[in-house]
């Protein structure tokens, strides 16, 4: 009964492919986020989906595009890969006060 | 806008208390988070404080905020080698809500035996 879950936890793919990966939370938040990790660690947000509409699209190129079907869950879409789209994706939701975000464990693309 | 900064790395003795700083800029910030991310694993919130609050203690975690110089420090007492991991310090003005969460470039915590 996992928390916070992500699919596929490992994607390789080519250049100029278009793939997804999944996110549902089972916690009952309100609000969903992707988030991206790069080769140093470092995490920048991407989207937050609440209530089924986008709070913040933090100049993520159009390529990549959210889809909330309901709010358990939040997939995330992207079109044209390129080699800098490599990096662990994480999913997390949040309830509107202080609890902080909780993590899946990570998608991590790789594109050759 | 937000900057939340951390040192990159800290090499302790196993046994001794490990102290991991951080500093951020937004004096508006009202949460702050200690996030522990271990290999190939996602983000586990380690303990979160308050900005009314200076101290919190949650067993061998102990987190000290001072508002008025914006720095926050985990302290792990008696460091174990299953505390080896990335930690990442974390600040929000809205309790972790649609705004999500300013995350540090977090700090390698490693473990000499």
């Amino acid at each position: 009964d996992t928390a916070v879950s992500q699919t596929p936890k490992y994607l390789v793919t080519q250049m100029g492919n278009d793939k997804s990966i999944k996110c549902e939370q089972n916690l009952g938040h309100d609000t969903m986020y992707w988030y991206k990790q790069d080769s140093k660690k470092f995490l920048k947000i991407m989207f937050s989906y609440n209530n089924k509409e986008l709070i913040i699209n933090e100049t993520v190129p159009n390529r990549f595009s959210p889809k909330s079907p309901d709010k358990a869950h939040l997939n995330l879409h992207i079109n044209s890969l390129e080699l800098g789209d490599s990096a662990v994706y994480f999913c997390a939701s949040s309830q509107q006060r202080a609890g902080g975000l909780f993590f899946g464990e990570g998608s991590r693309l790789t594109v050759l | 806008g937000e900057d939340v900064e951390q040192s990159l790395f800290l090499s302790v003795r196993e046994g001794d208390s490990s102290v991991i700083n951080c500093t951020y800029t937004d004096s508006s910030s009202t949460y702050l988070y200690w996030y522990k991310q271990e290999p190939g694993a996602g983000l586990q919130l380690l303990t979160y404080i308050f900005s009314n609050m200076d101290m919190k203690q949650d067993q061998r975690l102990t987190v000290l905020l001072n508002k008025k110089d914006k720095h926050l420090s985990l302290r792990i007492a008696d460091t174990q080698t299953g505390d080896s991991a990335i930690y990442f310090c974390a600040e929000t003005y809205s309790g972790g809500g649609a705004d999500g969460l300013t995350f540090g470039k977090g700090t390698h915590l490693i473990i000499q035996p």
